[in-house]
């Protein structure tokens, strides 16, 4: 089956500096890869996602990338601010069929104000 | 819609007593899953349904845990008899059969086995 695995576990940043993200996929079938934020005490959310067809996936401040080729990808937010303080999960699955979503094991982002 | 709805929000038991934790996916959505969260372990799939047909339960840790989907609008996950190292926040999600993958989480039920 699908393993992802994330880095880091934790991460801290100033308020304003850039934080990355960084997840690898094992199963090269996998063509859909999600990104969630998880704020304290509350549900997982999806922010943004991106399919295998794509390169790179832009909205507002945050950024993903795939390199399908070396199976990882990356989430990226530029100028972090306070309410950006959460764990993020990156995923990977297969669309069409019997959807199952594989999680990486989260990276708590604390900004700094 | 009001999203997908879990119930209880926050249950504490003892060892050995049943539990029960009900989802009420999102109205359309063919897909419901069971999570798991824990500190050491993040989010594990336990078992997820795709038109009420369980579809793949490997995740379930143990014939202590079973899940039901009588209808398309309710699901179960009973852990009977229920242990400490059952605590953790458990969570529903539904999803639409091609949407792309995007679940819908419920707000999770807290659960503390002492």
């Amino acid at each position: 089956g699908e393993n992802v695995e994330q880095h880091p576990s934790t991460l801290s940043v100033q308020e304003g500096d850039s934080a990355v993200i960084k997840c690898t996929y094992s199963d090269s079938a996998s063509n859909y890869f999600p990104w969630y934020k998880q704020e304290l005490g509350k549900r997982p959310q999806l922010i943004i996602d991106i399919r295998s067809n794509v390169g790179e996936k832009k909205d507002q401040r945050i950024a993903v990338t795939l390199n399908k080729t070396a199976k990882h990808f990356s989430l990226h937010i530029t100028e972090t601010q306070p309410e950006d303080s959460a764990v993020y999960f990156c995923a990977a699955s297969m669309t069409g069929g019997y959807q199952k979503v594989t999680f990486g094991t989260g990276t708590k982002l604390q900004v700094i104000p | 819609d009001a999203g997908v709805i879990q119930s209880p929000r926050h249950e504490v038991t003892e060892m050995g007593q049943e539990v029960t934790l009900r989802c009420k996916p999102i109205s359309g959505h063919d897909y419901l899953f069971w999570y798991r969260q824990t500190m050491m372990r993040g989010l594990e799939l336990l078992i997820y349904f795709n038109n009420n047909v369980p579809i793949d339960d490997s995740g379930m840790p143990e014939d202590r845990f079973s899940a039901k989907m009588p209808n398309a609008s309710f699901s179960t996950l009973k852990i009977q008899p229920s242990e400490p190292r059952d605590s953790a926040v458990y969570f529903c999600a539904s999803s639409l059969a091609l949407a792309g993958g995007e679940l819908f989480f419920g707000e999770g039920s807290r659960l503390t086995v002492l």
